[in-house]
């Protein structure tokens, strides 16, 4: 069954340095997902991406986060000048359609120091 | 901001017992989707409700939505230890193309 895959599994950073995540979404789908995950909470809504473009941010979604699709199948969330709080799980995901499922990779646990 | 609540918070039962979970809010959403967690990896869909007063089996487990669309339940038939995870229910407000998931109801199904 296709899936959505994340690399890498597990990023260690150093605080204010930028990190990358990437993820390839299954191919014939249309929306891009990410979310996140505090050890403990609930998984938080980040942002969704269509047709090349933001369709939705949540507020925690600030100017330290962007998102790209540099290709036809990475789909990447960049975090400039991490911060401690930034400490999370982070799951990408993707659906067919809006409204349709949505499926998700296994994360990246994102650890900053 | 919509909320989706869970309970039980946890649940320890022994294999063979039904147990059923709940998801409510306050908040209407177009569908509804129920899915299972594992520690250290992403949640595994399990299915997703549509239409107010679904009901939905799959294999021992039923989910139902409720005639308004603001509460789910998942009930699990003669639970087995192979049941144990972190059950998350996810509501679609359908204008938006974002999830917003519930609190997590923590199953242990023991021997």
């Amino acid at each position: 069954e296709p899936e959505v895959t994340q690399t890498p599994s597990h990023q260690v950073t150093q605080m204010g340095q930028e990190v990358i995540l990437r993820c390839v979404p299954i191919s014939n789908h249309l929306y891009f997902y990410w979310y996140r995950q505090i050890l403990g909470q609930k998984v938080e809504f980040l942002v969704s991406f269509y047709n090349n473009e933001i369709s939705e941010k949540s507020e925690i979604f600030d100017d330290q986060f962007s998102v790209e699709r540099p290709d036809g199948s990475n789909f990447t969330l960049k975090i400039r000048s991490t911060k401690l709080e930034d400490s999370a799980m982070y799951f990408c995901a993707s659906s067919q359609g809006l409204g349709q499922p949505q499926h998700f990779g296994d994360g990246t646990r994102l650890s900053i120091l | 901001t919509q909320l989706l609540e869970q309970s039980p918070q946890f649940l320890s039962i022994q294999e063979g017992e039904n147990l059923t979970v709940y998801c409510n809010s306050s908040s209407v959403f177009s569908s509804l989707q129920w899915y299972r967690q594992e520690p250290g990896e992403g949640p595994v869909l399990l299915v997703t409700v549509v239409t107010g007063g679904e009901v939905k089996k799959l294999k021992r487990l039923t989910f139902q939505f409720g005639d308004a669309r603001k509460d789910s339940s998942l009930h699990i038939t003669a639970a087995q230890p192979g049941d144990t995870g972190l059950y998350l229910c996810a509501g679609d407000a359908g204008t938006a193309s974002k999830l917003t998931f519930g609190t997590g109801t923590r199953l242990q199904v023991t021997l």
